[in-house]
């Protein structure tokens, strides 16, 4: 069974710093990454995936998130996190045969203080 | 482009109540997705639909809940009777037919609150 790990309940950063939510994720064969963002009482948007090649993907609002193939990660970065990118991330996998249902993390809340 | 719709956004009822959601995915998507998610956690998948086919419905518990998709298009999710443990935010997703590699569409959910 295919798994996404998020350990982290919550991610504390200051604007105009980097910031890091982990991803760890358990499937068989290779996976389909992604990372969604949910602002509060909306549905989930797409931020970016992983689905093959470089290993730095680069995706909305100036997101990215580096696959690790050895360490089965997806951690999502930015450069220097803004107020506005406070809100709950999910991270969520697939496998790369056959149909597979994308499963989501449980979420990590980031919060960006001014 | 309009993207996905959900209603009603917000439900309460009593507990042995039934309730229907409804959704409408983006135009010229196959697969449309009902998610539940649970205060607190992340989406977890309730059924799956490839046109008018349910293909996954593993996770859907058969006893109270069911769906439709009649004409491909837009779908309804309906619990009937409502329990407690039912509440929760009902979401409804859409995606480009086949494949792994695309991303889903969501809407902006049904929060169902059971009392």
């Amino acid at each position: 069974a295919q798994s996404v790990a998020q350990p982290e309940d919550q991610v504390n950063v200051a604007e105009g710093n980097p910031l890091t939510v982990k991803c760890t994720y358990s499937v068989s064969g290779n996976p389909y990454l992604f990372w969604y963002v949910q602002y509060p009482n909306r549905g989930l948007q797409f931020l970016l995936k992983y689905i093959t090649g470089d290993n730095l993907v680069k995706g909305s609002y100036g997101f990215e998130a580096e696959f690790n193939k050895s360490q089965t990660s997806f951690h999502l970065k930015k450069p220097s996190a803004l107020v506005s990118d406070s809100a709950l991330y999910f991270c969520a996998v697939r496998a790369f045969s056959g149909y597979s249902t994308l499963t989501f993390g449980k979420g990590t809340m980031l919060l960006v203080s001014p | 482009e309009a993207g996905v719709v959900q209603s009603p956004r917000y439900k309460i009822i009593e507990k042995k109540q039934p309730v229907a959601f409804w959704c409408n995915p983006i135009s010229g998507h196959n697969t449309l997705y009902w998610y539940r998610q649970n205060l607190g956690q992340g989406p977890e998948l309730l059924i799956r639909y490839e046109n008018e086919e349910a293909v996954d419905d593993s996770q859907l518990p058969k006893d109270r809940f069911s769906a439709e998709r009649l004409k491909g298009v837009d779908s309804t999710l309906k619990i009937q009777p409502a329990e407690l443990g039912d509440s929760a935010v009902y979401l409804c997703a859409s995606s480009l037919a086949g494949g792994n590699t695309g991303e889903l569409f969501f809407g902006e959910g049904s929060r169902l609150t059971v009392l």
